[in-house]
């Protein structure tokens, strides 16, 4: 059962665009939701995490937007950079669950110069 | 300050081996987990260690079993290999509730 959809699969962004990433969960037990970044070799590093008492996040060019009542989260890259091409993986947990994060299947982002 | 370490970096084994894979966690960490992320997939939860013993488990076979010894290093072990099993092994490491912290992961193949 796949708890957090997420999508798209892949875009193309060009240099100084906005990149965004949707996601979608079906757990309303789950109240943290990171966003990770994975280049290729490497393992997946954090990026950024809201909880949802808040609804949007910003850190940097990151920002992450929450609709509680939607059961959506989105990520959206501001000012992407050829640096950010990468595969961006949403992620979710509850309290309860410690650090069993479920992922969602990611999004290879590609930002052309 | 060394992050996660896992080893090796890469494995080859035919099916119906046995496995071992290793974890070093960040500094100062007490807490294991170990994630599977198929080709062009999310990582996947397999177990998570505190304590030297197995806190929560997701939905992989018993086949599937780890340990986690007192400096917090831990193993992965995958007993009767399957070709399904190929995979990049993720471990991460944090303390209990913190957020995790990724190795590299090891690149499993099995033929």
């Amino acid at each position: 059962q796949q708890q957090v959809k997420q999508s798209p699969q892949s875009l193309i962004v060009q240099k100084g665009g906005i990149s965004i990433i949707n996601c979608a969960y079906e757990n309303t037990a789950f109240d943290y939701f990171p966003w990770y970044q994975q280049f290729p070799g490497k393992g997946p590093a954090l990026l950024i995490a809201i909880r949802p008492d808040v609804s949007e996040k910003k850190e940097g060019r990151f920002t992450i937007s929450f609709n509680k009542s939607a059961k959506q989260f989105s990520l959206h890259i501001m000012d992407s950079q050829p640096g950010d091409s990468a595969t961006y993986f949403c992620a979710a947990s509850t309290e309860a669950a410690g650090n069993k994060l479920t992922f969602g299947g990611g999004t290879r982002v590609l930002v052309k110069p | 300050d060394a992050g996660v370490t896992q080893s090796p970096t890469h494995l080859i084994k035919t099916r119906g081996q046995q496995v071992t894979l290793r974890c070093s966690p960040k500094s100062g960490h007490d807490t294991v987990s170990w994630y599977q992320q198929a080709l062009g997939q999310g990582p996947q939860f397999i177990f998570q260690y505190y304590e030297e013993e197995e806190r929560q488990r997701g939905n992989f076979p018993d086949r599937f079993s780890g340990h986690q010894f007192p400096n917090y290093s831990s193993e992965l072990n995958v007993n009767a290999l399957l070709l399904g099993d190929s995979a990049l092994y993720l471990c991460a490491s944090s303390l209990w509730g913190s957020p995790l912290h990724f190795g590299n992961g090891t690149r499993l193949t099995v033929t």
